[in-house]
């Protein structure tokens, strides 16, 4: 089973402008992950925020983190053709030493 | 080190035969996770391995799915008597693993299985 569920499923945006989305979870965390994967490829990494931090920046990226909600956001702004993806959230729990993935938001950015 | 690498990339095979998957993961790596990804879904968690030892499987993983990791270096998932419903993509991932959570997982580029 998904621990997480991103909004919304699908978001088209044009390029230049930014792109928000949500990630819904069920159970405490530790750690709450987003990745992005583009068609077809595996998952790349993109940012790692702690059960304790409630924002991260890391380049065009700004996550958020509200544990009382158990939501968290992802945003990227001034959006480029090349960030049309899927992005996912996963988190995992203490001591859980694996990662639970929602079933992703699917990016288009059209130029 | 030029990453996860999986292989074969692309797999078809006819229903009831056995399908091998092979994980080589970044050296250093002591955690390896087998993830399986169907089209429109997130990756699902099957198995993890912390070096040698397999450490917690997934109930997705039925008795026809083994994973091993021999010397804890690459890592085999196979699939015996295959069915149309394991037709999926499956990913591998590795990590340096750290304290109190799964920590940066580095995945592959997926091995797709098409079941005929």
């Amino acid at each position: 089973s998904q621990q997480g569920e991103e909004d919304p499923q699908a978001l088209s945006i044009q390029e230049g402008e930014n792109a928000t989305m949500n990630c819904s979870y069920k159970t405490s965390i530790n750690n709450l992950q987003w990745y992005r994967q583009n068609s077809g490829r595996g998952l790349v990494h993109l940012i790692l925020i702690r059960s304790n931090e409630r924002e991260k920046h890391s380049g065009r990226l700004r996550v958020t983190l509200d544990t009382s909600k158990k939501s968290s956001s992802l945003l990227i702004t001034a959006s480029r053709a090349a960030d049309t993806a899927s992005y996912f959230c996963a988190t995992d729990g203490s001591n859980d030493y694996k990662l639970s993935f929602g079933a992703g938001t699917t990016v288009t950015v059209r130029a | 080190d030029t990453g996860v690498s999986q292989d074969p990339r692309h797999k078809i095979t006819k229903r009831g035969q056995n399908v091998t998957f092979r994980c080589d993961p970044i050296s250093e790596h002591n955690r390896l996770y087998w993830y399986r990804q169907t089209l429109g879904q997130g990756p699902e968690f099957l198995t993890y391995f912390q070096n040698e030892a397999q450490l917690e499987k997934s109930r997705l993983l039925s008795d026809r799915f083994s994973a091993e990791r021999p010397k804890g270096s690459f890592s085999t998932l196979e699939i015996q008597r295959t069915e149309q419903g394991d037709s999926a993509m499956y990913l591998c991932a590795s990590s340096l693993g750290s304290i109190g959570g799964a920590g940066e997982l580095f995945f592959g580029e997926g091995s797709r299985l098409t079941v005929l």
